[in-house]
């Protein structure tokens, strides 16, 4: 299988900071990478797709980018509603597999 | 409006079964490959198995390979998951979600329905 590890596994920031989470892919992925965002209590939401395509209805303040093994979700200006756990998830191989989360929270 | 609504979760004993479903509307379900991924509390999310969008192809993760079988009505448009043998890691919330052909993402998911194993 191919694993998926985020960094940080947590984190802590204000309104307006620029955040930036990693996920690293155990082997090339090219771009078969997507992110989730996911808040208490609800189902995930997609936020983007093939490593930097913008879901619809997403904020532009959210941009992925990578690819191979290394990948980075930015949310260029954080606001109140995204304190929340981002995933990745890879769809390259047979057997999917998410990243084991990056909780954003309030600084 | 895109729906997808699963039920049948609830508590189930060690080595006992449960059959999920997930209703779906809005949509051509015979469109797109469906998704069963779980989250156990407090834990991150988990991809359980998949289907096509004909029924002829399957997969599973490892830990539930022999144990789990996944199916679909496409007539009513429903999705299920056939849960046999059932230990106390399998509890989550488990969720449906759907995927159109060749696009890899997730793009739709239900609100979940909890399974709890316990003696």
């Amino acid at each position: 299988d191919i694993q998926m590890t985020q960094s940080p596994s947590s984190l802590s920031a204000s309104v307006g900071d620029r955040v930036t989470i990693t996920c690293r892919a155990s082997q090339s992925i090219i771009t078969y990478l997507n992110w989730y965002q996911q808040k208490p209590g609800q189902a995930p939401k997609l936020l983007i797709y093939a490593a930097s395509g913008l879901q619809s209805g997403v904020p532009s303040r959210f941009s992925g980018s990578g690819s191979g093994t290394d990948f980075t979700l930015t949310i260029s200006s954080l606001q109140p509603e995204d304190f929340a756990t981002y995933y990745c998830q890879q769809s390259y191989s047979t057997l999917w597999t998410f990243g084991q989360g990056t909780k954003v929270e309030i600084k | 409006e895109v729906q997808l609504v699963e039920s049948g979760g609830g508590l189930v004993q060690p080595g006992g079964s449960l059959r999920l479903s997930c209703a779906a509307s809005g949509f051509t379900f015979s469109s797109y490959w469906m998704h069963w991924v779980r989250q156990a509390p407090g834990k991150g999310l988990v991809w359980v198995s998949r289907i096509s969008t004909d029924g002829s192809s399957t997969s599973f993760a490892d830990s539930v390979k022999g144990r789990f079988t996944i199916s679909r009505d496409n007539a009513k448009n429903t999705l299920y998951l056939q849960m046999n043998s059932l230990r106390a890691e399998d509890t989550a919330v488990y969720y449906c979600a759907r995927v159109l052909v060749s696009s890899g993402y997730f793009d739709y998911w239900g609100q979940g329905t909890l399974v709890t194993v316990s003696s």
